[in-house]
Order: structure tokens, then sequence, then C-alpha cells
């Protein structure tokens, strides 16, 4: 699996866009990355993944660099509710894609 | 709803005793993940099934045993519970191959005493 860091934690007021980076400098040509996020003690909800494109739905949109060596998962609009620990994964692709997850970045969002 | 079942929610055993921790997705999913989370880390991969008949070692098997019963139900027991096991473990289930992200149960609580 690629490696990938994040930072351990940051902060974002109500309204405003939270854009949460990840480093991921070890990524193969035919690995995605995914983004999880984890609210308190829930299951881990998928949010967005992608490979070489800039994707967006409607929870967030995912910024790859060219060299696919790092991403950004952006909030356009972070609300009290976003609140959650937020995990960037790159998983070894084909075959059965087991999600090996770091510690994450907690996200905590604030009036 | 669609999604995945965890039972029971909350657990407390003793140590040395038995218990398998079920599993159901209702999303026709090939793929079926145990996982524990220990407070504040991140979730560690116990056991995988890829289809149904088939499961593998994850990072953590050590104590645990898995049952892929049927496409629907993949089981995780601990035959002797020890303290360290005392985690939060979740269920998760994907197509295969996984480009639609994991659906994760909501957990079971499991205490070793």
């Amino acid at each position: 699996d690629a490696k990938t860091t994040q930072p351990t934690s940051m902060d974002c007021a109500e309204g405003r866009a939270a854009n949460l980076p990840c480093n991921h400098s070890t990524i193969s040509g035919n690995e995605y990355v995914y983004w999880y996020r984890q609210i308190h003690s829930q299951g881990p909800q998928y949010i967005i993944h992608g490979l070489k494109n800039n994707e967006t739905n409607e929870m967030a949109s995912l910024i790859i660099t060219e060299d696919r060596k790092s991403s950004t998962l952006i909030l356009p609009h972070a609300t009290l509710r976003d609140t959650a620990v937020y995990y960037c994964i790159a998983p070894v692709a084909g075959g059965y894609n087991k999600l090996i997850f770091g510690a994450g970045t907690r996200l905590a969002v604030h009036p | 709803n669609a999604g995945v079942t965890q039972t029971p929610k909350f657990q407390v055993l003793k140590t040395g005793q038995s218990m398998t921790l079920q599993c159901a997705q209702d999303m026709n999913h090939n793929s079926m993940y145990w996982y524990r989370q220990d407070p504040g880390m991140g979730l560690r991969l116990i056991y995988y099934s890829a289809s149904e008949g088939t499961t593998d070692k994850g990072e953590v098997p050590n104590g645990y045993n898995v049952s892929r019963l049927n496409k629907r139900e993949f089981s995780l027991r601990l035959e002797s519970a020890a303290p360290s096991q005392t985690s939060v473990y979740f269920c998760a289930s994907s197509e295969e191959p996984a480009n639609y992200g994991y659906t994760f149960g909501s957990g079971t609580r499991l205490t070793v005493v």
C-alpha cells in the first residue's frame, strides 16, 4: 500500500472552506486515492476518491496534483457537523482493495 | 434501509470467554472486512473476504477467526478473549473492485475484563 501522510489536526471556521492535505509520494500509477471520515465513534463514511483528475461530489472536492504525489480534500462550506477525523488512503489497486487506515487528520470546525 | 448490520452493539466478556461478532450486508457486495479501532487510534484490518468462500489475514489477525457464511454474512470469532482485544470492531463491505467505497457498520463495542 502507498504510504500517506496527513497533518494530525486542523481547525476551520464554520462557513469557510476546509482544505485537508495529504502526501502520497510513493503512490503508483494505478492506485486510487480515497478519502473517508469518521464522526465521533461512528463507522467511517466514504467521501470521495480519484485517480488522476479532480473530482467533485455532493460532499466534497478532491484536487490531485499532476504528479499524483499529493492531494487536497476540500469541504467548500464547513459546518459544525463536519468535525471529524479525515482519512486519506491509497490502497493497492487490482484484486482486493483492502483499505489500510492511518491516523488521519482531526478537523475541528468552530463557530 | 440498505447497509451493514452488526450485532451485538455492546458486549462485556471475561478473559478466556469466547464470542462471535455477527455482520450482515444487504447490498449484494462481494467483499467484506473486519477492522478494530482502539481508543484514539485509526482502524486496523483484522481479516477480509474478497468473495464468498475466501478469507485472508489483514494487519492484526492473531487471536481471531472468521467465517464467510454466505455472500451476506461475515462473522468474527474470539476463541479466548484477552483484555488486549478490548476495542470497537467495525465490519465493512464493498463492491469488487472497490471503486465505490466501503460501507461500514455502526460497530460493536467490546470490553474484556
